[in-house]
């Protein structure tokens, strides 16, 4: 069954210091993978997908296949990185629906 | 381009009531996605379309919950009747199968409370 796990519901972190929001999934096959962002009154939008193996706003995210995991990372934390981020997986199969995880809510402490 | 559209953005409603909430995707997209957003629950796929077409209604909670997609610019999704656990956000989403990553574009949501 596909299944994207976020263990943290929320996760503070001073200002300047690492981030890392962890996701783990559950896919029998290779997934397509993104992260999803949601500021503060603003609308849910794509952060940044696997397969693009981009930085967006200083957030990298590697998939590893061997720990079914694709954890979103920032080597030092700003004040407007508070969000919720979801992790959201995708099947190959062209009808198949995206799964979102429950979501971390991140909180930058100054 | 406005994004997808939705409307109304707050709904406040006494049980029992029908509640019919709206979206308009982007124009040129072929996928149609409904989300409900709870704390308890995070975001929840209930339906999606292709082409107009139901895909996979399997998020849909129970039979009060209906959607429709008359075309491809208009979407509806009605709760009737509706109960205070219906309270939550609603998102609606759309993509364009065109593309390879089937990257989703949300809508504002509509919050929903059930009194």
């Amino acid at each position: 069954a596909q299944r994207v796990t976020q263990p943290e519901k929320l996760l503070s972190v001073f200002k300047g210091a690492p981030v890392e929001l962890k996701c783990n999934y559950s896919y029998s096959g290779s997934p397509e993978l993104f992260w999803y962002v949601q500021y503060s009154r603003q609308r849910l939008q794509l952060l940044l997908r696997h397969i693009s193996r981009e930085s967006i706003k200083g957030f990298t995210a590697d998939l590893n296949k061997g720990e079914t995991s694709f954890h979103l990372k920032k080597p030092f934390a700003q004040e407007e990185d508070s969000a919720m981020y979801y992790c959201a997986l995708r099947g190959m199969n062209r009808d198949d629906k995206i799964i979102f995880g429950k979501g971390t809510r991140l909180h930058i402490l100054p | 381009d406005a994004g997808v559209i939705q409307s109304p953005r707050h709904e406040v409603t006494e049980m029992g009531q029908e509640v019919t909430l709206r979206c308009k995707p982007i124009s040129g997209h072929d996928y149609l996605f409904w989300y409900r957003q709870t704390m308890m629950r995070g975001l929840e796929l209930l339906i999606y379309f292709n082409n107009n077409v139901p895909i996979d209604d399997s998020g849909m909670p129970e039979d009060r919950f209906s959607a429709k997609m008359p075309n491809a610019s208009f979407s509806t999704l009605k709760i009737q009747p509706s109960e205070p656990r219906d309270s939550a956000v609603y998102f609606c989403a759309s993509s364009s199968g065109l593309t390879s990553s089937y990257e989703q574009y949300f809508g504002p949501g509509t919050r929903l409370t059930v009194t």
